[in-house]
């Protein structure tokens, strides 16, 4: 079926530095998430990207976290600069139209270690 | 305010056996659907199932279907004739009508002997 692929699987960065995590979407699809899963825990969600747009975020997205994807190239998430806190699974998600209308696909998840 | 609960954090079962995962929700919302996802133990996250608010009718898929009880604001996912590979992490979650996030549970981690 339809990948959503995550580049690097994992990411090891020292706190304070810049990080900028990949995410190749599924290839139609227009409706672009992010998700932080801390070990153990229920994913929750950072932000919805639409037509260039952020349309919901939630309170982990903080200022420091942006994201963008510039000319139909990879989705980003980039955390400038890194908390401990930070350290988490983050998951990409895709979808053709919003979710409340069907079903997301999800990466594999990129793991970010800051220390 | 919108909230899923899963209290079972753990369940297991055996092969060939029926297994029932339980989800509870909160949301004022009329219009909502909740999803039912599996956890592999790579991290992947994959699509099992869903269910409209706006529908009666208990939705199946394959080997998985879900008892949907509205008024209690409860849904559960039961797996008919379980295997090994059944296990994983399910999630429970929740979408409003209009929104942009799904809300998720807790999990519950899920054994399946052989």
């Amino acid at each position: 079926g339809p990948k959503v692929l995550q580049i690097p699987s994992h990411q090891i960065i020292d706190m304070g530095q810049m990080v900028t995590l990949n995410c190749d979407p599924v290839s139609n699809h227009l409706y672009f998430y992010w998700y932080k899963q801390i070990l153990g825990q229920q994913m929750e969600f950072l932000v919805n990207f639409y037509n260039g747009k952020v349309m919901e975020k939630s309170k982990l997205f903080k200022d420091q976290f942006s994201v963008e994807r510039p000319d139909g190239s990879y989705f980003t998430l980039k955390i400038q600069p890194t908390a401990l806190e930070d350290s988490a699974v983050y998951f990409c998600a895709s979808s053709l139209q919003g979710i409340s209308n069907e079903r997301l696909f999800f990466g594999h998840g990129t793991k970010l270690s800051v220390l | 305010a919108q909230r899923v609960t899963q209290v079972q954090p753990t369940g297991s079962s055996q092969w060939g056996e029926e297994v029932t995962l339980d989800c509870s929700y909160e949301t004022s919302e009329y219009f909502y659907r909740i999803f039912w996802y599996r956890q592999l133990f790579s991290g992947e996250m994959v699509f099992l199932i869903y269910q409209p608010s706006f529908d009666t009718q208990n939705q199946r898929s394959g080997r998985y279907s879900v008892v949907f009880q509205k008024s209690f604001k409860s849904i559960s996912l039961v797996i008919s004739a379980s295997q090994p590979e059944d296990s994983g992490t399910y999630f429970c979650a929740l979408s409003e009508l209009g929104g942009y996030k799904l809300t998720f549970g807790t999990g519950t981690s899920l054994l399946v002997d052989p």
